[in-house]
């Protein structure tokens, strides 16, 4: 049984430049979350799939990230010009909902650490 | 706006001793779901329990239960026989139970458990 994977699970970059992450969520779950996590706070809802379609994104996302989630697998995250309050933890969670409206439990992933220097 | 409030930022427990960590919520909804998740320092997040806010039942998994006061909007967490790997950041969260537009989960800042050899 594979769990969530995430890759990489560190990244440090320079201000400015572009940065991209990976999750492969658990193969049968056709929910896919974006979080991010600060030190001492829990995590922040970022954006979530339902299959390949986008459903929700919050406020935090600025213009900077995207999100996809192209076959309904394996999703990416990408932050252009990474900003140093762009540190954070950020986590993907997976789950398998049986309709469209009803919640389930996310299963995480290790995250991935960002630091923006 | 919900929101999730874990009013002990840290706690400490003797090893075998039994421990209780307090969460309180705030909702106009009726039907939710209540988690409390575990993240083991540089260790991903894992389920450590779950509450259907339309059950009256407690929820228990061998050495964890709950304490749900629905009226009193508060969830505490009890942990018996505690364990050294019980030490970990513990999270509480709250998700309606059918999604929205809105909709997410939502997370407390975390009360980290010590556990005292």
């Amino acid at each position: 049984d594979t769990g969530v994977s995430q890759d990489p699970r560190h990244k440090i970059t320079k201000r400015g430049q572009n940065v991209t992450f990976r999750c492969d969520p658990i193969s049968e779950h056709n929910r896919l979350y974006w979080y991010r996590q600060t030190l001492g706070q829990g995590p922040e809802f970022l954006t979530y799939f339902q299959n390949e379609a986008q459903l929700e994104k919050s406020r935090l996302l600025s213009d900077r990230f995207s999100a996809e989630r192209p076959k309904g697998s394996f999703s990416t995250l990408e932050i252009q010009r990474t900003e140093q309050g762009d540190s954070a933890m950020y986590l993907c969670a997976s789950s398998l909902s049986p309709s469209r409206a009803e919640t389930e439990t996310q299963y995480f992933g290790p995250g991935t650490r960002l630091l923006v220097l | 706006a919900q929101t999730v409030t874990q009013s002990q930022p840290e706690m400490s427990v003797q090893e075998a001793e039994t421990v209780t960590l307090s969460c309180t919520y705030d909702t106009s909804e009726s039907d939710y779901y209540l988690f409390w998740y575990k993240q083991p320092p540089s260790r991903q997040m894992i389920l450590v329990i779950r509450q259907e806010a339309y059950k009256q039942q407690n929820a228990t998994e061998n050495r964890f239960s709950v304490n749900f006061q629905k009226a009193a909007k508060s969830f505490s967490l009890k942990i018996s026989d505690s364990q050294l790997g019980d030490a970990a950041m513990y999270f509480c969260a709250y998700a309606l139970l059918l999604m929205n537009r809105d909709d997410k989960i939502i997370f407390g800042k975390g009360t980290r458990l010590h556990i005292l050899p």
